[in-house]
């Protein structure tokens, strides 16, 4: 089952701030955020797993309510480099049983 | 390091042709994931191999795809009989792990005709 994200686009100045969700219906184990620039490959931004723990970038920050089944990806001060699409992927069970379902992106426009 | 090989770049092929894409993944990544990427059906995963053995292949969409990883070093993603419908990006990445940053190869452009 696909995971929602929201919004779907987002259209910025450079230097302000924004929040990108993801939520699932099912239980998560993990979720992933990549961002993919036009003709690109996806990029790794972070993994937050169930527990509390994260990998990624100190630029980049985000949470996890493993509750509502709910990740957000937040973007301060933005720059124009972060300009792409954004990608939530989940992972359902733990131990590599599944692989990640991504949703359908969040596109995130920064403007000079 | 040279990160995640895929080939061809790009490749044009008429309705019924066979087509083979070809992944390296990184060497000492032993978790290997194959995805198609359109505009309708965003970025999905078709396989993923873990220590070269299939372990989830749900995300193949019927049996004209089949996918195999002789070794730790290289993949295969097969389509045959092509179709129009299978006209997209397909994107390899390798890991650690499956909870892990995947690296995604540049993608091979498949257009059939």
């Amino acid at each position: 089952q696909q995971p929602v994200q929201s919004p779907q686009a987002v259209i910025l100045r450079e230097g302000e701030d924004a929040v990108i969700n993801c939520s699932s219906s099912k239980a998560l184990y993990s979720v992933h955020w990549y961002r993919q620039k036009h003709g690109e490959a996806p990029v790794f931004l972070m993994i937050l797993l169930k527990g509390g723990e994260q990998k990624g970038h100190e630029k980049i920050s985000a949470s996890f309510n493993e509750k509502k089944q709910q990740s957000s990806l937040y973007l301060t001060a933005s720059q124009l480099s972060y300009s792409g699409t954004y990608f939530c992927g989940t992972e359902y069970s733990g131990g590599g049983a599944d692989g990640l379902t991504f949703g359908k992106g969040t596109h995130l426009i920064i403007q000079p | 390091d040279a990160g995640v090989i895929q080939s061809p770049r790009h490749e044009v092929t008429e309705m019924g042709q066979e087509v083979t894409l070809r992944c390296k993944p990184i060497s000492g990544h032993n978790s290997l994931f194959w995805y198609r990427q359109t505009m309708m059906r965003g970025l999905e995963l078709l396989i993923y191999f873990n220590n070269n053995v299939p372990i989830d292949d749900s995300g193949m969409p019927e049996d004209r795809f089949s996918a195999k990883m002789p070794n730790a070093s290289f993949s295969t993603l097969k389509i045959q009989p092509s179709e129009p419908r299978d006209s997209a990006v397909y994107f390899c990445a390798s890991s650690v792990g499956i909870s892990y940053e995947q690296y995604f190869g540049p993608g091979t452009r498949l257009t059939v005709t």
